[in-house]
């Protein structure tokens, strides 16, 4: 069975800190990687990834994959508390029906 | 071009009665995912449908769950003769083809079973 593992699965810190979020996973046949934003409701996405080492930005966040170690990490620099939420990582196949998620990483940003 | 639109945002159901939650695609998007996300737990894949097709529905419980994407309107899944362990949000998502495109989630129907 598919499987996407999440760490640490809660995190507080002050603002201006920088973060590093870890998502691993075992898929039988992994075509993407994809990084989602929960807050109160819809998961937003942040980033897709497909190939190894080449890291995504936007703004603050960054992203990359490492297709050797099943893992990709999630950094996001100078935090603000609006960066509060969940940080979902979740993986696609081959086949393209489903994407398999973690159970998320509490983010939690104090003034 | 709005989002993924569900609704309705909040539904609350007695035991026994039928559940329906609609979903309507970003426009252009042909592809719908419905997931369920229980308390304190992370999404879970239910059903996968194309226009007028169920293509995945692996992730489904065999009983009281249907879902739908007619040619008109919007996704509906349906859920029969609900238990209190239906209470849950569930989410839908489009994308515009299969693979290699991210999907795009709305804003989710929360659904208590009193």
């Amino acid at each position: 069975e598919d499987k996407v593992v999440q760490s640490p699965l809660s995190l507080v810190v002050h603002e201006g800190d920088t973060v590093t979020l870890n998502c691993s996973y075992e898929v039988t046949n992994f075509r993407s990687l994809l990084w989602y934003k929960q807050e109160k409701k819809a998961p937003t996405f942040l980033f897709m990834l497909t190939s190894s080492g080449i890291e995504k930005k936007s703004g603050r966040l960054s992203s990359i994959l490492d297709k050797k170690e099943l893992s990709s990490i999630l950094n996001i620099t100078a935090t603000q508390t609006g960066d509060s939420a969940i940080y979902l990582c979740a993986v696609g196949e081959t086949s393209g029906s489903r994407l398999t998620f973690g159970e998320g990483t509490q983010l939690t940003v104090n003034p | 071009n709005a989002g993924v639109m569900q609704n309705p945002r909040h539904l609350v159901r007695r035991r026994g009665q039928e559940a329906r939650l609609r979903c309507s695609p970003m426009k252009g998007h042909s592809h719908v995912y419905w997931y369920r996300q229980l308390p304190e737990e992370g999404l879970k894949f239910m059903v996968y449908l194309q226009k007028e097709n169920i293509i995945d529905e692996s992730g489904m419980p065999k009983e009281r769950f249907s879902a739908e994407f007619p040619k008109e309107g919007p996704s509906i899944l349906r859920i029969q003769q609900v238990v209190r362990g239906d209470s849950a949000a569930y989410f839908c998502a489009s994308s515009l083809s299969l693979g290699g495109t991210e999907a795009f989630f709305g804003q989710g129907t929360r659904l208590t079973v009193v």
